[in-house]
């Protein structure tokens, strides 16, 4: 089963505009990591946060961790259509240090 | 560095027949990942490979799946025989050596169909 679960499914935004998009898991983890995937193409890093930290930035990105709640969101700032994508999240947990990865956002920015 | 190198691309073959999917990793890498991608399932991990040993196979559906890693710049997936429910797009991820690497590297992945 999907260790992490992406909410919404579907986001669809207006270029400039900010888009927020959370995950959820259900064990304890060593760290969270956000990728994203193009249509048809293997899916990119974008930012790794550690079960110690709260938050995250990098560039437009911001990624927050609630380790009680076992939650994390990420924030993408001033969108554009280039962006346009889908986004998971993976958590690496136990000393196994293997990812299970949520069932994605797909994001539509629309320019 | 050329990223992780998967072959071929897109292969389409019957049910029955046999498929070998390959994969380069990258350069002094030295962990591996297999993961099968589905609409209805997402991203599953079928087999994690380090130092060339297979160290985590529960993900694998079925005998007909099987995996190897002969050296460190080449693993195969093989499906024999291949079924319909196997199509699916196959990614090889690999991870750099040492605790502090975390991030893992894709290639652009195989869309396997199996009519």
């Amino acid at each position: 089963s999907q260790q992490g679960e992406e909410d919404p499914q579907a986001l669809s935004i207006q270029e400039g505009e900010n888009a927020t998009m959370n995950c959820s898991y259900k064990t304890s983890i060593n760290n969270l990591q956000w990728y994203r995937q193009n249509s048809g193409r293997g899916l990119v890093h974008l930012i790794l946060i550690r079960s110690n930290e709260r938050e995250k930035h990098s560039g437009r990105l911001r990624v927050t961790l609630d380790t009680s709640k076992k939650s994390s969101s990420l924030l993408i700032t001033a969108s554009r259509a280039a962006d346009t994508a889908s986004y998971f999240c993976a958590t690496e947990d136990g000393s196994a240090r293997q990812l299970t990865f949520g069932s994605g956002t797909q994001l539509t920015v629309l320019p | 560095d050329a990223g992780v190198i998967q072959s071929p691309r897109h292969e389409v073959t019957e049910m029955g027949q046999e498929v070998t999917l390959r994969c380069k990793p990258i350069s002094g890498h030295n962990s591996l990942f297999w993961y099968r991608q589905t609409m209805m399932r997402g991203l599953e991990l079928l087999i994690y490979f380090n130092n060339n040993v297979p160290i985590d196979d529960s993900g694998m559906p079925e005998d007909r799946f099987s995996a190897k890693m002969p050296n460190a710049s080449f693993s195969t997936l093989k499906i024999q025989p291949s079924e319909p429910r196997d199509s699916a797009v196959y990614f090889c991820a690999t991870r750099g050596r040492g605790s502090s690497y975390n991030e893992q590297f894709f290639g652009p992945g195989t869309r396997l169909t199996v009519l």
